[in-house]
């Protein structure tokens, strides 16, 4: 079953415009993971944010976390034609538990 | 480049036969994990294998089984395979559970 949830589904937008998408999950999480996959291969870890921080930054990527709400953020800034893939958050819960996907939001960049 | 690499990259089977698939993990990583990829979804856990031993299993049928080695390398097999098999497995390691993982470009299996 799926843990996370992303929204929106699927996201087009300019080159140089910021694409924001969200990850909703329904259990108590160790941290929250974002992948990245392009055109139906491997997936590329992004970024790894604990339970216990609320904001993580990697060059143009941005992850918040609100545990509270259980959600999350990616937020990629200054897009690229390359940045046009699939984006999934992954949950880690406490213990021996796996990673758990989302169903993904497929983003395309239009140079 | 994550440094796990999967065989083959595309596999075409006939219902009813059985599969292997196969990953080569980092080193040092004792934790690997498969999963199964169906078009427009996001990865779903099948099980997972920690020092060799099974340490956690998806909603998957016994005929999806594994074995992980001492090497880092590790196998998925599919008895009995069916058309709904078809997806992409990919192979996961990690150094420890839960942590950031590294993914294989996986096998494409189709089964018609």
């Amino acid at each position: 079953s799926q843990q996370g949830e992303e929204d929106p589904q699927a996201l087009s937008i300019q080159e140089g415009e910021n694409a924001t998408m969200n990850c909703s999950y329904k259990t108590s999480i160790n941290n929250l993971q974002w992948y990245r996959q392009n055109s139906g291969r491997g997936l590329v870890h992004l970024i790894l944010i604990r339970s216990n921080e609320r904001e993580k930054h990697s060059g143009r990527l941005r992850v918040t976390l609100d545990t509270s709400k259980k959600s999350s953020s990616l937020l990629i800034t200054a897009s690229r034609a390359a940045d046009t893939a699939s984006y999934f958050c992954a949950t880690a819960a406490w213990g021996n538990t796996p990673l758990v996907f989302g169903k993904g939001t497929r983003l395309s960049v239009i140079a | 480049e994550t440094g796990v690499t999967q065989s083959p990259t595309h596999l075409i089977k006939t219902r009813g036969q059985q599969v292997t698939l196969r990953c080569s993990s980092q080193s040092g990583h004792n934790t690997v994990s498969w999963y199964q990829q169906a078009l427009g979804q996001g990865p779903q856990f099948i099980f997972q294998y920690y020092r060799e031993e099974e340490n956690g299993r998806g909603n998957f049928p016994p005929r999806f089984s594994g074995l992980q080695f001492p090497n880092y390398s590790s196998e998925l097999n599919v008895n009995a395979l069916e058309l709904d098999d078809s997806a992409l497995y990919l192979c996961a390691s990690s150094p420890t559970k839960g942590a950031e993982a590294f993914f294989g470009q996986g096998t494409r299996l189709t089964v018609v």
